[in-house]
């Protein structure tokens, strides 16, 4: 069974600090794939990374930036020096090439509120 | 492109009342979903499509039928809508199967009176 783990409800922060989201994810194959999604207070979603479980290289993109390690089966998100536009709940999902690969297995998510 | 697009953007139905939530996609994706979002309990999958024609249940179908007559159009029915179906909907669509990226559309929010 595939399951996401985001243990991390309600985040708060003052403008330009950094923030990490934590993820935590469970599942039995060897092929799979990470993502995370932004939901701002407008309601969409939108894509932010998809990682697959052969390429454990951090990345970066501008003030955001993911670690993945499969060691302790988390993909953990952190944003430097946060703005108030951060604001929104955060998921982590994750997707598998097994059986189920038609599924995209959310987390609860995390509300990541950016105070000015 | 413009995307997933869903409509109506926000809808009340009363108890027993049955509509249809309206999701197109341009992106020639064979794949569609149907999710449901409650609050702090993540997207659950209700439906999903592989390509015209073939559709599957996901984790959630119970109150709701889905079809796939077209690439681009993927219909979500609700029957005899109940106070439980009070959510927000999301439909997204990849181009291959689930491990590649889902996009989706801005989302349809429902109110069961």
């Amino acid at each position: 069974a595939q399951k996401v783990t985001q243990a991390q409800t309600e985040i708060s922060v003052v403008e330009k600090e950094d923030v990490t989201l934590d993820c935590v994810y469970e599942t039995r194959d060897t092929t799979y794939y990470l993502f995370w999604y932004k939901q701002p207070p407008s309601g969409e979603l939108v894509f932010l990374i998809r990682r697959n479980s052969f390429d454990e290289q951090n990345e970066i993109s501008g003030r955001y930036s993911w670690n993945f390690q499969k060691s302790t089966s988390s993909f953990n998100f952190t944003i430097t020096a946060s703005q108030v536009v951060d604001s929104a709940v955060y998921f982590c999902a994750l997707s598998t090439s097994g059986g189920s690969n038609y599924k995209l297995t959310f987390g609860k998510g995390t509300l990541l509120t950016v105070n000015p | 492109n413009a995307g997933v697009t869903q409509t109506p953007k926000f809808r009340i139905l009363k108890i027993g009342q049955s509509m249809t939530l309206q999701c197109t996609q341009d992106m020639n994706h064979n794949y569609m979903y149907w999710y449901r979002q409650d609050p702090g309990m993540g997207l659950k999958l209700i439906y999903y499509s592989v390509g015209a024609g073939i559709t599957d249940k996901g984790e959630v179908p119970n109150g709701y039928n889905v079809s796939r007559s077209t690439t681009e159009d993927f219909p979500l029915r609700l029957e005899l809508a109940a106070p439980s179906q009070t959510s927000v909907y999301f439909c997204a669509s990849s181009y291959r199967q689930g491990t590649e990226t889902q996009y989706f559309g801005p989302g349809t929010r429902l109110l069961v009176l």
